[in-house]
């Protein structure tokens, strides 16, 4: 597999219920970065969390990270019709210049 | 909030035709960046720009694309030689000095090439 990896590739809950993404990658990270993208929009950057990092959290966002595991998940709680969009992890490698390697992404589908 | 702006939204072309791809980043950012995403598939790196040249740029990204920052404000992507496998999504993104921070990116022209 690739430098990050979303699992799984399409989810569908119901508003209200939590929503849990993974992303795992193979190389040693300088950080992790979640992104949502709209259907046909652009990249709108979530979070990012540092390889010292394990957990951070931003309203009903919380990532970890398991550098141990090469993997990180995006947790989204009390999730809403609006949260319906595409996540992407995306990763700045250690080695090699500054540009994000991002995974296949996860697409979230929130039922009303 | 300041932002990244691309124009045009949708860039119909013909095959052979030269397109060029516009972004405004973000005013004090200092490092620039083409991305492209083909329908369905994730996101891809093209290239990377900073002090006016590039610094590292992908195996897509051959002879018939090149970057340009021809004003304190703009940066350009141009595909001279267009083909049906340009057809994408293109982001462009920046962000500030710092090491690995944070590539903040505008909401992408999608080109279709017939």
């Amino acid at each position: 597999s690739q430098q990050g990896e979303e699992d799984p590739q399409a989810l569908s809950i119901q508003e209200g219920e939590n929503a849990t993404m993974n992303c795992s990658y193979k190389t040693s990270i300088n950080n992790l970065q979640w992104y949502r993208q709209n259907s046909g929009r652009g990249l709108v950057h979530l979070i990012l969390i540092r390889s010292n990092e394990r957990e951070k959290h931003s309203g009903r966002l919380r990532v970890t990270l398991d550098t141990s595991k090469k993997s990180s998940s995006l947790l989204i709680t009390a999730s809403r019709a609006a949260d319906t969009a595409s996540y992407f992890c995306a990763t700045y490698i250690i080695q090699g210049a500054q540009k994000l390697v991002f995974g296949q992404g996860t697409r979230l589908t929130i039922n009303p | 909030e300041p932002e990244v702006t691309q124009t045009p939204s949708h860039q119909v072309t013909q095959m052979g035709q030269e397109v060029i791809l516009r972004c405004v980043p973000i005013s004090n950012h200092l490092y620039f960046y083409w991305y492209r995403q083909i329908l369905g598939q994730k996101v891809e790196f093209l290239v990377s720009f900073y002090n006016n040249e590039i610094s590292e740029k992908s195996e897509i990204f051959d002879d018939q694309f090149s970057v340009e920052r021809p004003d304190g404000s703009n940066f350009t992507l141009k595909i001279r030689s267009t083909k049906l496998e340009d057809s994408a999504m293109y982001f462009c993104a920046s962000r500030t000095s710092g090491s690995r921070d944070t590539q903040y990116f505008g909401p992408g022209t999608r080109l279709t090439v017939l």
